[in-house]
C-alpha cells in the first residue's frame, strides 16, 4: 500500500483559514467514508481531530472540519490560531482492512 | 480514564528481534469494541502503520511489514505486543500503541511513545 499524499507545508495566519489535502485511490480514501486527521505537536503522540472524514471527537474545537470528494479527503481549519501551529496526518482504512497514513503535512502559523 | 504505556528495550542489535508490550489501564482489550495498534514514526519523519489485532486475535498487517512482524494480545495481563523480526537500522523509530474502535475507525487513545534503536 502506498501513503497517502499530503502537501509538505502549508501556512496561514491567525485567523485565517487553511485546508490540507490528503489523495489516495479508490482502494483506500475514495472507496470508504474512514478518513481519519490527527495533530502532531512536536515530541508528542498523535492526536485524533477528525474520524469518519468529518466527526469530530468530544472536547476538539469546531474550528477542525473535514471533507470529502472523490480519493481526495480535506482538512479545514477556520480562525487559525497559534496553538495550530503543528503536524497534520491523515489516515485512511484500506480495501485490505489495513490502515494507510499520509506522509505528513507541517502547518505554520506565521 | 483509559491510558496505555509502551515499555521494552530501547537498544537493539541489527538482525535481532525488537518486541514491545503495551499495557493497558482504565480499559480492557478484552472489549469487542476495539482494536488494538501499532504505528511507529522514524525520527524526523511521518506515522507509519504497523498493525493491529482484535481481542478475538484477529490480526491485520502493513503488507510491507507483514514478513517480519507480530502482533499478539494477552487479555489475562491486559496487554498486547509486538515483535519486529530481522530489525535493521530502518527500524529506528518512536513506536506507539494506540486504541481504535471498531465502529469508528481512528486512533482515538495512544501511548506516550518509546524510541528504539537498532545499532550494533
Amino acid at each position: 500500500q502506498s501513503a497517502l499524499t499530503q502537501p509538505a507545508s502549508v501556512s496561514g495566519s491567525p485567523g485565517q483559514s487553511i485546508t490540507i489535502s490528503c489523495t489516495g485511490t479508490s482502494s483506500d480514501v475514495g472507496g470508504y467514508n474512514y478518513v481519519s486527521w490527527y495533530q502532531q505537536h512536536p515530541g508528542k503522540a498523535p492526536k485524533l481531530m477528525i474520524y469518519d472524514v468529518s466527526n469530530r471527537p468530544s472536547g476538539v474545537s469546531n474550528r477542525f472540519s473535514g471533507s470529502k470528494s472523490g480519493n481526495t479527503a480535506s482538512l479545514t481549519i477556520s480562525g487559525l490560531q497559534a496553538e495550530d501551529e503543528a503536524d497534520y496526518y491523515c489516515s485512511s482504512h484500506t480495501s485490505s482492512s489495513t490502515r494507510v497514513f499520509g506522509g505528513g503535512t507541517k502547518l505554520t502559523v506565521l | 480514564q483509559l491510558q496505555l504505556q509502551e515499555s521494552g528495550p530501547g537498544l537493539v542489535k541489527p538482525s535481532e528481534t525488537l518486541s514491545l508490550t503495551c499495557t493497558v489501564s482504565g480499559g480492557s482489550v478484552g472489549s469487542s469494541s476495539y482494536y488494538w495498534g501499532w504505528i511507529r514514526q522514524p525520527p524526523g519523519k511521518g506515522l507509519e502503520w504497523i498493525g493491529s489485532i482484535y481481542y478475538s486475535g484477529s490480526t491485520y498487517y502493513n503488507p510491507s511489514l507483514k514478513s517480519r512482524v507480530t502482533i499478539s494480545v494477552v487479555t489475562s495481563k491486559n496487554q498486547f505486543s509486538l515483535m519486529l523480526s530481522s530489525v535493521t537500522a530502518a527500524d529506528t523509530a518512536v513506536y506507539y500503541c494506540a486504541r481504535e474502535r471498531t465502529t469508528a475507525p481512528g486512533y482515538d487513545y495512544w501511548g506516550q511513545g518509546t524510541l528504539v534503536t537498532v545499532s550494533s
